[in-house]
């Protein structure tokens, strides 16, 4: 069965530091991946994904994750954080079919 | 381009009612789309799948009579939460897939706030 663990529940880092937030995943073969970023109150937002090739991936707002199969993760990156990165981010899954797995989530708070 | 649209964003209605939230694909079509459930503080609960002109296919311990859903064209799918009770309350979500080259991405809507008061 496939999973998705993000080990991290709550993160804080200061504006302007460096971020990474932590996925791992458990799949048979190479896994479609995804990163979503949800605001409070509202839907979620496709910050970048993994199909295939260059396994460092570039999303949107200034976000990057690199695919490492031998460590089964897909870390998400961000060089310069600021107060409106502050959100909930979920790493998912997909089997190559169309359903998700999500991990738990991953609350970021930024201080000032 | 893929944008998802959901409505209401927020509902509050009494406990016996019945509330329907709407799902639409707006730039795409979306041959199946997908209905989550949020607790706070929680990840996303997959309650259904719903494929255009057919039933939906229900995870396990999600009533079908409770939650129907219909999906009866290819942008637009509908959630009819039916005689509400308090513990329906939560967030729910729905997503479109948009499928391409073999690849399949999920597109979220805003998400629907219902308190059954």
């Amino acid at each position: 069965a496939q999973s998705v663990t993000q080990p991290d529940i709550h993160i804080t880092v200061s504006e302007g530091a460096s971020l990474e937030l932590r996925c791992n995943y458990s799949y048979g073969a190479t896994p479609y991946l995804f990163w979503y970023v949800q605001s409070p109150g509202q839907g979620l937002q496709l910050l970048l994904k993994y199909f295939s090739g260059d396994t460092l991936v570039q999303g949107i707002k200034g976000f990057e994750a690199e695919f490492k199969r031998s460590q089964s993760s897909f870390n998400l990156r961000k060089p310069s954080v600021h107060w409106s990165d502050a959100a909930e981010y979920f790493c998912a899954l997909n089997n190559a079919g169309n359903m998700l797995t999500f991990g738990g989530g991953t609350r970021l708070m930024v201080k000032p | 381009g893929a944008v998802v649209s959901q409505h209401p964003s927020r509902v509050i209605c009494k406990s016996g009612t019945s509330v329907k939230i709407e799902c639409r694909s707006l730039d795409f079509q979306a041959t199946t789309m997908f209905w989550y459930r949020q607790f706070p503080k929680q990840s996303l609960m997959l309650m259904a799948t719903s494929n255009e002109g057919s039933k939906a296919t229900y995870e396990q311990g999600v009533e079908k009579d409770k939650f129907l859903i219909n999906h009866a064209s290819l942008t637009l799918s509908t959630l009819t939460v039916t005689s509400a009770h308090p513990e329906d309350s939560s967030f729910y979500i729905c997503s479109a897939d948009l499928a391409g080259g073999g690849k399949n991405i999920q597109y979220f809507g805003a998400g629907t706030r219902l308190s059954v008061l």
